[in-house]
């Protein structure tokens, strides 16, 4: 019963085509976000959206468009796909702010890998 | 400053033996800190929260030093399985942003 689940898991796809990657979670919780891993393994934070609402949107080219359609889901649209764009995409989930006023864990998907040939 | 920084590694240490990673962060206002683990073209899982006292999880022991602005994990009894990278986590209470560390590496030999 995955949590947090993003498909596809791979996708190849040429420059300049537009392409979604897709995340629902079924844990019930406010928060979710998009994290970009490059080459070198760094996770950065791209986009958080709380209850369908945009929270935090990092320096990223807007060519990269967040949808939230309900708070289970949070996908991932990406115009004129860039080499540079090659990546592992993951979603995460989380609570939020917990009652105690501390941030919880985060469960993440199990990534898409994007290849932009 | 980055706001959160770690060693990369790799740390190559014989099985059995203790090893220990620091992370340090930037902003004093930070709430929670945790270790999150990944393995090797997987996504990250949460190995442990760090609290102001300090907690200890079997092998893992997680310290928090909010003067220094630092947090450490250590291992003892270094297992194979224990190979991964661990990612030092820190979070903002203000807007929930999650901010990653680049991990540490660590190979445990056999």
């Amino acid at each position: 019963d995955t949590a947090v689940s993003q498909t596809p898991k791979y996708l190849v796809t040429q420059m300049g085509n537009d392409k979604s990657i897709k995340c629902e979670q079924n844990l019930g919780h406010d928060t979710m976000y998009w994290y970009k891993q490059d080459s070198k393994k760094f996770l950065k934070i791209m986009f958080s959206y709380n209850n369908k609402e945009l929270i935090i949107n990092e320096t990223v080219p807007n060519r990269f468009s967040p949808k939230s359609p309900d708070k289970a889901h949070l996908n991932l649209h990406i115009n004129s796909l860039e080499l540079g764009d090659s990546a592992v995409y993951f979603c995460a989930s989380s609570p939020g702010t917990g009652s105690e006023g501390f941030n919880t864990e985060a469960f993440f998907g199990q990534g898409t890998r994007l290849t932009v040939v | 400053r980055k706001e959160v920084e770690q060693d990369p590694g790799p740390f190559n240490v014989p099985e059995g033996a203790t090893v220990a990673f620091n992370c340090t962060y930037s902003n004093s206002a930070s709430q929670s800190f945790f270790w999150y683990r990944q393995d090797c073209r997987k996504e990250p899982k949460l190995l442990m929260s760090v609290y102001s006292s300090g907690n200890e999880d079997g092998r893992f022991t997680a310290q928090l030093n909010r003067a220094s602005q630092y947090i450490s994990l250590l291992i003892r009894d270094s297992k194979l399985s224990d190979s991964a990278t661990y990612l030092c986590v820190v979070t903002l209470n203000r807007d929930d942003k999650i901010i990653f560390g680049k991990g540490t590496r660590l190979h445990i030999l056999p």
